[in-house]
């Protein structure tokens, strides 16, 4: 079936520093591809996507590109801050009979330290 | 429209309860969807509805668990005689039908079996 494997985490880094969550995905027709943000105690919220090949999704200074070839979507961040601590999910959702479930990846924990 | 509403925040229960969730989508969503977080994993999909008709549900949905949207608007998750392992947190988010603009999640409700 169709899946989102993402890199374990936690990631940790000092702020300022590059970031990349690594995902990549299997599908059995052409999916629409995700990263949603989850803080603390809070639901999941939409950072960013991407619906065809070699299309970047961008927001907040995260960003990630729809490899098709490589079946992957990971995400960078140039420069994190503590702020930007908390658990980022990649997922993928495909018109499998008109279904657009989305499926998700297990999620990374990211901690920022000062 | 402040969003996708989900009551209660928490609720703890004693083994063998009943137990009802509501979510409150945002209006103009056909879509709702229903979901389940334990800790350390991905949001698992339970079940969804185009406006009031259930069209799909998860084989993780056993016969205790039973979902409505009577008039398409809010949606009620019941859990019948509940176990321990029943304990995590539900998600419900809500989108348009083909889910391109991505997902509105609500904040959860976390479900704690004694």
């Amino acid at each position: 079936g169709d899946s989102v494997t993402q890199m374990e985490g936690p990631v940790t880094l000092s702020e300022e520093a590059f970031l990349t969550i690594n995902c990549t995905y299997t599908a059995t027709g052409y999916p629409s591809l995700f990263w949603y943000v989850q803080y603390p105690g809070e639901g999941l919220q939409l950072l960013l996507k991407a619906t065809k090949a070699d299309d970047k999704g961008s927001n907040k200074g995260f960003e990630a590109t729809y490899r098709k070839e490589t079946t992957s979507f990971h995400l960078e961040k140039g420069s994190v801050q503590v702020s930007d601590s908390a658990v980022y999910f990649c997922a993928l959702t495909l018109a499998s009979g008109g279904s657009y479930i989305p499926t998700f990846g297990r999620g990374t924990s990211l901690i920022v330290h000062p | 429209d402040t969003g996708v509403s989900q009551d209660p925040r928490h609720k703890i229960t004693k083994r063998g309860q009943n137990v009802t969730f509501r979510c409150d989508p945002i209006s103009e969503h056909n879509r709702l969807y229903w979901y389940r977080q334990t800790l350390g994993q991905g949001p698992e999909f339970l079940t969804y509805f185009q406006n009031e008709a259930q069209l799909e549900k998860s084989r993780l949905l056993s016969d205790r668990f039973s979902a409505e949207r009577p008039k398409g608007s809010f949606s009620t998750l019941e859990i019948q005689r509940t176990e321990q392992g029943d304990s995590a947190m539900y998600l419900c988010a809500s989108s348009l039908t083909t889910g391109l603009n991505g997902y509105t999640f609500g904040s959860g409700t976390r479900l704690t079996v004694v």
